[in-house]
Formats: structure tokens, C-alpha cells, sequence
């Protein structure tokens, strides 16, 4: 397998655009997670989905973050409009709902918002 | 459990034993998780211990597990320069059949010659 694919693997934009941010789960894996890694803040849970479901996103910082997973083989974080402090790597993670419950990480999205 | 405390830095020379702290909130987690996360990489699971357990040992890692104290640590053996990488401690929280995780703040491991 793969592995978690993620897309951009960097992307520069200016305040006010629009980014949207990709993620390939492993095949067969009923869980999404997207994290964000600040040296601030550390790593945050954004949102996670089961089965295509958003399960919970109460670490999404604000409504201009959303998530969407339109299949077991695709999701997708954007913010509309960005700001700078959103600059950040975003990580995409899945797992399977069984123990041990590891989470395999993508290699992150390094986000630069000028 | 909300917080996973661990230090933040730690350095030792090449060849001697690392040992990295953690101390978790949730008594009752069934899993206890080491992360590694290597420059400009994602996390990747290290090694993981059952709470059944006191000690696993995998090569030159070592997990020492204490309920009582809710303390968690990673003793890794004989350090090499690859070992340079940011370490996370994390616990689940149980969601039916699955779970997310919280994560330590990460523990930064520097591996000096």
C-alpha cells in the first residue's frame, strides 16, 4: 500500500484565498483524521470522520475551515478565506476500527499564508 | 484525559541510553502509544503497549508502563544519530470501536557525536 497521500505537499498563497487540501486514506481504513501542527500549539485534532461521517469537528478552529469526505477514498480541508495565522502543516491520518487502533499519518501539507 | 505531558527537549550523546518521559491522564486506557516524527514527515507509530503489560521491549526499544502513577516512558538503547526526531506520547479515547488520540506536546530528542 501506499501509504496516506497528501496534496500539496507545500502550498504559498495570499490572505483571503481560498486553500483546499487533499487526502488519500489507506484502502480499507474506516477512520479520517486531520490534524494541524503549529510549534505553538503542538498537534491539534481538527475534525475525524467514520465511515465517510463527520464524527466530531469541535477542534475546527472556525467556520472558515470545513471538511469533507465525498468517499472512502478521498477528503478534503479547505479554508476560505485563509489568514495568516492558519499558516501551519496540516496532517491527514486513518486507521481501522480495530485494536490496536494505530493511526497512520500522511506526510503533511506545509501551508504558508502570506 | 486532556493533557499528556512530556518534556520538551532532550539531548545524549551517541551510543548512551535515551530514556523519554510521559505522564497521561486516563486511567483507563486500554492502549499507550509512542510516536516518531522525523524532520519534515509525518508521525509514524513506534511502538505501543497494552495496559495489561508493565514492559515491552522491541530491539533497542524499551516501553515501561505504571498504572499507579500513570507515568509512560520509551528507553531507547545504544542512541544513534537516527534517532534525532521529535517523540509523541499519545492515549486514546475510546469511540466505540475506534479512537482518536491525544497527543503529548513531543519530546525533541538530539543526538549529539
Amino acid at each position: 500500500d501506499a501509504g496516506v497521500i497528501q496534496s500539496p505537499r507545500h502550498e504559498v498563497t495570499e490572505m483571503g484565498q481560498e486553500v483546499t487540501l487533499r487526502c488519500k486514506p489507506i484502502s480499507g481504513h474506516d477512520y479520517l483524521f486531520w490534524y494541524r501542527q503549529t510549534m505553538m500549539r503542538g498537534l491539534e485534532l481538527l475534525i475525524y470522520f467514520n465511515n465517510n461521517v463527520p464524527i466530531d469537528d469541535s477542534g475546527m478552529p472556525e467556520d472558515r475551515f470545513s471538511a469533507k469526505m465525498p468517499n472512502a477514498s478521498f477528503s478534503t480541508l479547505k479554508i476560505q478565506p485563509s489568514e495568516p495565522r492558519d499558516s501551519a502543516v496540516y496532517f491527514c491520518a486513518s486507521s481501522y476500527s480495530g485494536a490496536p487502533y494505530e493511526q497512520y499519518f500522511g506526510p503533511g501539507t506545509r501551508l504558508t499564508v502570506t | 484525559g486532556e493533557d499528556v505531558e512530556q518534556s520538551l527537549f532532550l539531548s545524549v550523546r551517541e551510543g548512551d541510553s535515551s530514556v523519554i518521559n510521559c505522564t497521561y491522564t486516563d486511567s483507563s486506557s486500554t492502549y499507550l502509544y509512542w510516536y516518531k516524527q522525523e524532520p519534515g514527515a509525518g508521525l509514524q507509530l513506534l511502538t505501543y503497549i497494552f495496559s495489561n503489560m508493565d514492559m515491552k521491549q522491541d530491539q533497542r526499544l524499551t516501553v515501561l508502563l505504571n498504572k499507579k502513577d500513570k507515568h509512560l516512558s520509551l528507553r531507547i538503547a545504544d542512541t544513534q544519530t537516527g534517532d534525532s526526531a521529535i517523540y509523541f506520547c499519545a492515549e486514546p479515547f475510546l469511540t466505540g470501536t475506534a479512537s482518536k488520540l491525544t497527543f503529548g506536546t513531543g519530546t525533541r530528542l538530539q543526538v549529539t557525536l
